[in-house]
């Protein structure tokens, strides 16, 4: 049972334009969200997260939003350059216990 | 520099031999898991370890066994391989799992069994 789900494998998006991740997940007691980037031959790194007790957390040219009562959660990136094509892991946890992700989306960005 | 090392990145092997991939990381983190990464089904945990000497079962433990003897080290060791174990294997460390969050993760590892 695939409790955070990524339904879109990839996304193609012109340079400087908005990119936009969706994430979904099923069980409400999950507490914190989180987006990890993947570049090809390299381990994923963390990018941002979210408490389920925002609905907004901006970092930057990254911003993720959250939608409790849809257990909906996005990733915008504006604008998007070359060098965010990678592969984007959305991820959940509830408290004290271990992280849970999605399959992934990959991201080109056309230059 | 704060970092989680693998060894090997890239291995080649039969059907039956055993291996161990190993996996250090020096920044005194008392959580460590291990990962497979495969097409279509993302990251998924394989075992974790909480500290020295207290290891558990993932989401897909089989064919996979760990150890915790040191913090700093935590081992995958496939007994008997099989090719539906060929997979890229990525080794995460954080603080405790209270902050499993903020996992740092290894560069990875791609076995291919014959």
């Amino acid at each position: 049972d695939q409790q955070v789900k990524q339904n879109s494998p990839s996304l193609s998006v012109q340079e400087g334009r908005i990119s936009i991740l969706n994430c979904d997940y099923t069980n409400s007691m999950f507490d914190y969200f989180l987006w990890y980037k993947k570049y090809p031959a390299e381990g994923p790194t963390f990018l941002i997260s979210i408490s389920s007790i925002k609905d907004k957390n901006e970092d930057g040219r990254f911003t993720v939003f959250l939608n409790k009562s849809a257990k909906h959660l996005s990733l915008h990136i504006v604008p998007s350059q070359p060098g965010d094509s990678a592969v984007y892991f959305c991820a959940a946890r509830k408290a004290n216990s271990k992280l849970t992700f999605g399959k992934g989306i990959t991201l080109s960005v056309r230059p | 520099e704060a970092q989680v090392t693998q060894n090997p990145r890239y291995l080649i092997t039969v059907t039956g031999k055993k291996l161990t991939v190993t996996c250090s990381q020096n920044m005194n983190h008392e959580y460590m898991s291990w990962y497979r990464q495969d097409p279509g089904l993302g990251l998924r945990q394989i075992y974790y370890s909480m500290n020295v000497e207290v290891t558990d079962k993932g989401d897909v433990p089989e064919g996979y066994k760990v150890s915790r003897k040191e913090k700093r080290n935590f081992p995958l060791i496939l007994e008997s391989p099989s090719p539906n174990q060929t997979s890229l294997y990525f080794c995460a460390s954080s603080w405790s799992l209270a902050s499993s969050y903020e996992q740092y993760f290894g560069p990875g590892t791609r076995l291919t069994v014959t």
